[in-house]
């Protein structure tokens, strides 16, 4: 039983594109989201976060948008910059067990120059 | 440093041997967490210390995992009598406290049972 989803293992864009990486969840206790950004034998960073009162969140070059109704998160990057390759996972925490963070599959991100 | 810090980096051992990984949350964080990446998947939550409350052990997969963390910081994850399904990244991580979702990992120690 997978709560949270990311449908796409890997996406491809052009260098100055917009990358687009989205994320459908189950588990409509939960009420918040977070972007995590992982590079190979590293552990995953933190990259931005939104609560569930909220239905997007920006920080620089990224953007989370949130969508409640349809149980779906998206991350925005634009531009796109060969550095942002990497693999993306979705997290969710709620539900009473508000420290646990529930993982999606991840998404790889590939940025061509 | 200031990151969470993982021991040791890379382990291999024979199936039914004991293994014991180590992590040193950050300074002052008082959660610590302790996930599994197995290949292709996602991380999944292992077990839960905060401050000295009673830990939650909810994710382990099986009596052969156990975790302990003394005196509030460094952290051991033991598993007994390795399997194979047992390799993956294990992965620590830290947060302030209980209210902060935000989670800074380690690099992990990728364990192979062979």
């Amino acid at each position: 039983d997978q709560q949270v989803k990311q449908n796409s293992p890997s996406l491809s864009v052009q260098e100055g594109r917009i990358s687009i990486l989205n994320c459908d969840y189950t588990n409509s206790m939960f009420d918040y989201f977070l972007w995590y950004k992982k590079y190979p034998a590293e552990g995953p960073t933190f990259l931005i976060s939104i609560s569930s009162i909220k239905d997007k969140n920006e920080d620089g070059r990224f953007t989370v948008f949130l969508n409640k109704s349809a149980k779906h998160l998206s991350l925005h990057i634009v531009p796109s910059q060969p550095g942002d390759s990497a693999v993306y996972f979705c997290a969710a925490s709620g539900g009473g067990s508000n420290y646990k963070l529930t993982f999606g599959k991840g998404t790889l991100l590939t940025v061509n120059p | 440093g200031a990151g969470v810090s993982q021991s040791p980096s890379n382990k291999v051992t024979e199936k039914g041997k004991d293994v014991e990984l180590r992590c040193d949350p950050i300074s002052g964080h008082t959660a610590l967490y302790w996930y599994r990446q197995s290949l292709g998947q996602g991380l999944e939550f292992l077990i839960y210390f905060q401050g000295n409350s009673a830990p939650d052990k909810s994710g382990l997969p099986s009596d052969r995992f156990s975790a302990e963390r003394t005196g509030g910081s460094v952290s051991t994850l033991t598993i007994q009598r390795t399997q194979q399904e047992d390799s993956a990244v294990y992965l620590c991580a830290s947060s302030r406290d209980r209210s902060s979702y935000e989670q800074y990992f380690g690099p992990g120690t990728r364990l192979t049972v062979t």
